[in-house]
């Protein structure tokens, strides 16, 4: 079945340590996006790719890093700049670019700092 | 003042109950989601609308374009129901703006 895989489940980081999450999808979209989810707060756009080898900030990009090597792939690196990395990770693709399609999600991945 | 807002923020109910979750935004949209959260923390999108009325199951959505207004029914609530339940809208051209989500707790 095709889908999105976010690895790993749970990750902790130290402080001063980079991490990535990884995420594929095998469901051919061109659109991946990474999102973050805090206690109490609606989803908010890190980083979203629409194309291979393109992409673009969100509304909270500081910290983060991304990179769009592969069609399928769309891992996010939380940098030792973030200040406040804990939080739920989900990352999502859809085949519009435009946003007018729905999205597919991943299972997340929970960010905690030693 | 958020640009999509959504109420109740958490919602308790029987089995059986007839389930309200409303949705309101203040932005030009091409169409709004509806998305559940599922305790994990997993994410299934229930619908897309851009007018009128969907239904699946016992889950129905329904959206009024002019009064900016979208709200989600479950009819007959079960158990398996609970969960958070997101409202997202698509501003064209630019990725969803979400809500923060009614939490709903549906007990035998």
């Amino acid at each position: 079945d095709g889908g999105i895989t976010q690895s790993p489940k749970y990750l902790f980081r130290k402080e001063g340590q980079n991490v990535t999450l990884s995420c594929e999808q095998n469901l051919n979209h061109d659109a991946m996006y990474w999102y973050r989810q805090d206690p109490g707060q609606g989803l908010r756009l890190i980083y979203y790719s629409q194309i291979v080898n393109d992409f673009q900030k969100g509304d909270i990009a500081e910290g983060y890093s991304v990179s769009r090597e592969k069609k399928e792939s769309f891992p996010l690196t939380v940098t030792s700049a973030q200040k406040n990395p804990t939080a739920f990770y989900l990352c999502a693709s859809s085949p519009d670019r435009a946003g007018g399609q729905p999205q597919h999600f991943g299972d997340g991945t929970r960010l905690s700092i030693l | 003042k958020n640009e999509v807002e959504q109420s109740p923020q958490n919602l308790t109910a029987q089995e059986g109950e007839f389930i309200t979750i409303n949705c309101s935004y203040s932005v030009g949209i091409s169409a709004l989601h509806w998305l559940q959260q599922h305790p994990g923390g997993g994410i299934v999108s229930l619908f897309m609308l851009s007018s009128g009325k969907k239904k699946h199951g016992r889950l129905i959505a329904t959206i009024n374009i002019q009064e900016k207004h979208s709200s989600l029914h479950i009819t007959a609530s079960h158990p398996r129901d609970s969960a958070v339940y997101i409202c997202a809208v698509s501003p064209a051209g630019t990725a969803l703006i979400f809500g923060k989500g009614t939490t709903l707790s549906v007990s035998s």
